[in-house]
């Protein structure tokens, strides 16, 4: 099993729909990651948190909003969503931000379909 | 351009056969080489990190090389098993931007009994 839980593995929602994504690890890491993957394609960037605070935003369109509460959750916050959005999304963290010694540790992701 | 390319893109083997993926980058300034195993409808798990001072690094039956001078990567697998059915995925660190990670497109591997 994963060191990186994602809630919910599964989402289904409306373009006007609200949700969140949610990603929490405690195994001390300080930065933490949003990725996008679509259908046989590599992760695509979103977002990296260094130390809580927002330090890549890859231009990611605004209905995305990340959150980072505290060094060991990550959230994403959904809004307004376009059915091009529907992808799985992976939350990652490091020890620290993509040094040598900080190899990426992947959740599982949450599946989300956007209707 | 920061590239990272894969080969084969898809690879069909039997059980007990070893086999070498490849990886090619052109990425530039080079920090280091990952490669990650990734289950269908998981998240991508790391199998080794690589400088450009270190040539092989294994993990169990997984090694993987890397020539820095012609930016040239490989993964082999010893004795593939059924479970090593993944997308194996490539992927090159950049110190440009902050250290950026360039991934490449990976390779489908299929283990038949």
């Amino acid at each position: 099993d994963t060191e990186v839980t994602q809630t919910p593995k599964h989402l289904v929602m409306g373009m006007t729909n609200k949700k969140s994504l949610k990603c929490e690890q405690h195994m001390g890491h300080r930065a933490m990651y949003w990725y996008k993957q679509k259908a046989k394609k590599p992760p695509e960037l979103m977002f990296v948190y260094s130390y809580e605070k927002l330090s890549i935003n890859e231009s990611v369109p605004s209905r995305f909003s990340p959150e980072c509460p505290n060094s060991s959750l990550l959230n994403l916050h959904l809004h307004a969503l376009q059915p091009e959005d529907s992808a799985l999304y992976l939350c990652a963290s490091s020890q620290v931000p993509l040094s040598y010694n900080s190899p990426l540790h992947f959740g599982n992701g949450t599946r989300l379909t956007v209707t | 351009k920061n590239q990272v390319e894969q080969s084969p893109q898809s690879l069909i083997i039997l059980e007990g056969k070893n086999c070498t993926l490849q990886c090619n980058y052109t990425v530039s300034p080079f920090s280091n080489l990952r490669w990650y195993k990734q289950d269908t409808g998981r998240g991508p798990v790391s199998l080794t990190i690589m400088t450009f001072s270190e040539n092989t690094k294994s993990n169990g039956r997984y090694t993987a090389t890397l020539d820095a001078d012609t930016k040239q990567s490989s993964l082999h697998i010893t004795a593939s098993q059924l479970s090593d059915s993944a997308s194996y995925i490539c992927v090159v660190t950049t110190m440009e931007y902050g250290n950026k990670l360039v991934f490449g497109a990976g390779t489908i591997l299929r283990v038949k009994s």
